[in-house]
């Protein structure tokens, strides 16, 4: 199985400052068609998880423009260019290269 | 608007049985591979199974593997997960999700771009 690894596991962010994490995959998520297999998820408190990136930097459908996602081979990035207060949660990234799709260990976002 | 919506879920004794359902509204069920994840209370999210869009191909993650079995029922918009051997480790929200159709890439290999509120299974004598 895929193993993802996330950093930091808990992130202190001011609003309106920059913040970011890390995701580390065991072993490439390239495909032969030429995409990374990569998504980024939020948990919001008390709700269920919603999709914000997938294909490792393609935004979903009504995510804000201030989020956005890079990275290639086995190590990639989420960016909040600019933190809300409605950002907080725990952020998880998920491998879609193969089955079983391993996640993150998950990377709780609150305020400072 | 897309909607998922679990049941099923409940109190069960170690080695009891749960069927799990997630309705689906919104959106041509039939069109689209869809897959059941699990988070135990306090930790995070966790594969469980999916199943392709017409029910013929499915997989298990090795926790489940000859326990559960996930299906489908395209004519009443319902995906199912029959929980057998239940254990005190499968104690859980249990969330289904639809896999996004994304062009150009393979109909399994999409986003989970729609989440059910997800439904509660416990575990306990």
């Amino acid at each position: 199985d895929i193993v993802m690894t996330q950093s930091p596991l808990s992130l202190p962010v001011t609003p309106g400052e920059p913040a970011s994490i890390s995701c580390r995959s065991s072993q490439s998520l390239l495909y032969s068609d030429g995409h990374h297999y990569l998504d980024w998820y939020l948990q919001k408190p008390g709700q269920s998880p919603q999709l914000l990136i997938y294909l490792a930097s393609d935004r979903a459908s009504g995510v804000p423009d201030r989020f956005s996602g890079s990275g290639s081979g086995t190590d990639f990035t989420l960016t909040i260019s600019r933190v809300e207060a409605e950002d907080v949660g725990v952020y998880y990234c998920m491998q879609a290269l193969q089955a079983p799709r391993t996640f993150g260990q998950g990377t709780k976002v609150e305020i400072k | 608007e897309v909607q998922l919506v679990e049941s099923g879920g409940g109190l069960v004794q170690p080695g009891g049985s749960l069927r799990l359902s997630c309705v689906a509204s919104g959106f041509t069920f039939s069109n689209h591979w869809m897959q059941w994840v699990r988070q135990a209370p306090g930790k995070g999210l966790v594969w469980v199974s999916r199943v392709s869009s017409d029910g013929g191909n499915t997989k298990y993650a090795d926790a489940v593997k000859g326990r559960f079995t996930i299906s489908r029922d395209n004519a009443k918009n319902t995906l199912y997960l029959q929980m057998n051997s239940l254990r005190a480790e499968d104690t859980a929200v249990y969330y289904c999700a639809r896999i996004g159709i994304v062009a150009g890439i393979s109909a399994a290999g999409g986003p989970f771009d729609y989440w059910g509120q997800g439904t509660l299974v416990t575990v306990s004598s």
